[in-house]
């Protein structure tokens, strides 16, 4: 199976802040990369597919990039509402497996 | 618009069985691949499987392979999972998730709201 390791697990930062997440697989994945936003009590949402591609209506402040094995989630201009735990998976290979988590606080 | 509706959580005692459902609308369900993730209390997302569009194919992940069986009836639009010889370390919120093409290597583009699966003596 393909591990996927994100760093860090957490993080602080403060509001219009710059930050970087970053999701590495154990193996090449391409750019078989999704990035979800999830709110406490609230599903995951799809902000990114295909390592870069955003989702429509996903704020153009959010970039992403990658392939390969090492892949980023970029967010600018930190807003509240950005405050949230992020996850990377692979789709690459079954089982799709996500990275452990990043959780953003402020 | 999309719309992902989970069913059939509860408790239930470890080595028992249970059936989750995922009720779908708004696209057409027979042309997209499926997910059921999962969450346990506090902790992060674990993918448990998906079906392709046509039943075709099926994955699981390695904690439920063997014990989980996911399937689709494409004439209901519904979607799903089930479980036996249930553990405690299958509690969580079960999520059914839309992929993003017919056998699906883009990810969870849409999500349920979740069922909560409590298993407990």
């Amino acid at each position: 199976d393909i591990e996927m390791t994100q760093s860090p697990s957490s993080m602080v930062a403060s509001v219009g802040d710059s930050v970087t997440i970053t999701c590495r697989a154990s193996q090449k994945i391409s750019f078989y990369l999704s990035w979800y936003q999830q709110k406490p009590g609230r599903a995951p949402q799809l902000l990114v597919h295909a390592a870069s591609t955003l989702e429509t209506g996903v704020p153009s402040r959010f970039g992403a990039s990658g392939v390969g094995t090492d892949f980023t989630l970029t967010i600018t201009s930190l807003q509240p509402e950005d405050f949230a735990t992020y996850y990377c998976q692979q789709t690459f290979s079954p089982p799709h497996t996500f990275g452990q988590g990043t959780k953003l606080e402020i | 618009q999309v719309r992902l509706v989970e069913s059939g959580g509860g408790v239930v005692q470890p080595e028992r069985s249970l059936r989750l459902a995922c009720e779908t609308s708004g696209f057409d369900f027979s042309n997209y691949g499926m997910h059921w993730v999962r969450q346990a209390p506090g902790k992060g997302l674990e993918w448990v499987g998906m079906i392709w569009y046509n039943g075709g194919n099926k994955y699981y992940g390695n904690a439920v392979r063997g014990r989980f069986t996911i399937s689709r009836d494409n004439s209901k639009n519904t979607l799903y999972l089930d479980m036996k010889s249930l553990r405690v370390e299958d509690t969580a919120v079960y999520y059914c998730a839309k992929g993003g093409s017919p056998g699906d290597t883009t990810g969870c583009h849409n999500w349920g709201q979740g069922t909560v699966v409590y298993v407990s003596s």
